[in-house]
């Protein structure tokens, strides 16, 4: 069956840290993967995707992600974190099958002063 | 532009009742999707429809029906209000005719409903 996993419901990082949100895979054929970010009371935002090519993906506001096949891997990153970075950030995939994207459960972000 | 709209903000019915969601997108989307979000389960995808006329099942379809008649709409309507579809639904679009998986999704605000 093919799925997302964010195996940390809540992150804490102070603030000037790095910080990554993790995310693995399990989908048949070539993995499509996607970050959204949803700020309090609003809608998602598209942060940033891989389809093929570099493994390094670079996205809205610093954030960047690293593909990796061998572990199913796709670990949202930013190398220093603002107090404004601090919402719930979704991972997603593809699904092979019919097309539509599997979203993970979400990840809440907290930047601490 | 407006971008992805959605009425109403908020909605409170009692079981049994029916209503729609209304959806509208002002960027000339072909794909046009329907997700409620609830907590710990990310989005589930409810319907879709990759351009005016066309619609499909997603993964939690059952007790809303959707149409499009024209590319800029995309209503949701909620059959007979049950509790258990008490959340947050969104309505998203993509500028891909093919499905709306490879391009971003743009996403409305959302709706608030509770089911009594």
């Amino acid at each position: 069956a093919q799925s997302v996993a964010q195996p940390e419901d809540q992150v804490n990082v102070a603030e000037g840290n790095p910080l990554t949100v993790k995310c693995t895979y399990s989908v048949s054929g070539n993995p499509y993967l996607f970050w959204y970010v949803q700020y309090p009371n609003r809608g998602l935002q598209f942060l940033l995707k891989y389809i093929t090519g570099d493994n390094l993906v670079k996205g809205s506001y610093g954030f960047e992600a690293e593909f990796n096949k061998s572990q199913t891997s796709f670990h949202l990153k930013k190398p220093s974190a603002l107090v404004s970075d601090s919402a719930l950030y979704f991972c997603a995939v593809r699904d092979g099958s019919n097309y539509q994207l599997i979203w993970g459960a979400g990840t809440k972000l907290i930047i601490k002063p | 532009n407006a971008g992805v709209t959605q009425t109403p903000k908020f909605q409170v019915l009692k079981t049994g009742q029916s209503m729609t969601l209304q959806c509208a997108q002002d960027m000339n989307h072909e794909y046009m999707s329907w997700y409620r979000q609830d907590p710990g389960m990310g989005l589930r995808l409810i319907h879709y429809s990759v351009g005016a006329g066309i619609t499909d099942q997603g993964e939690v379809p059952n007790g809303y029906n959707v149409s499009r008649s024209t590319t800029e709409d995309f209503p949701l309507r909620l059959l007979s209000a049950a509790p258990s579809q008490t959340s947050v639904y969104f309505c998203a679009s993509s500028y891909s005719s093919l499905d709306g998986a490879y391009n971003e999704q743009f996403f409305g605000p959302g709706t608030r409903l509770t089911v009594l």
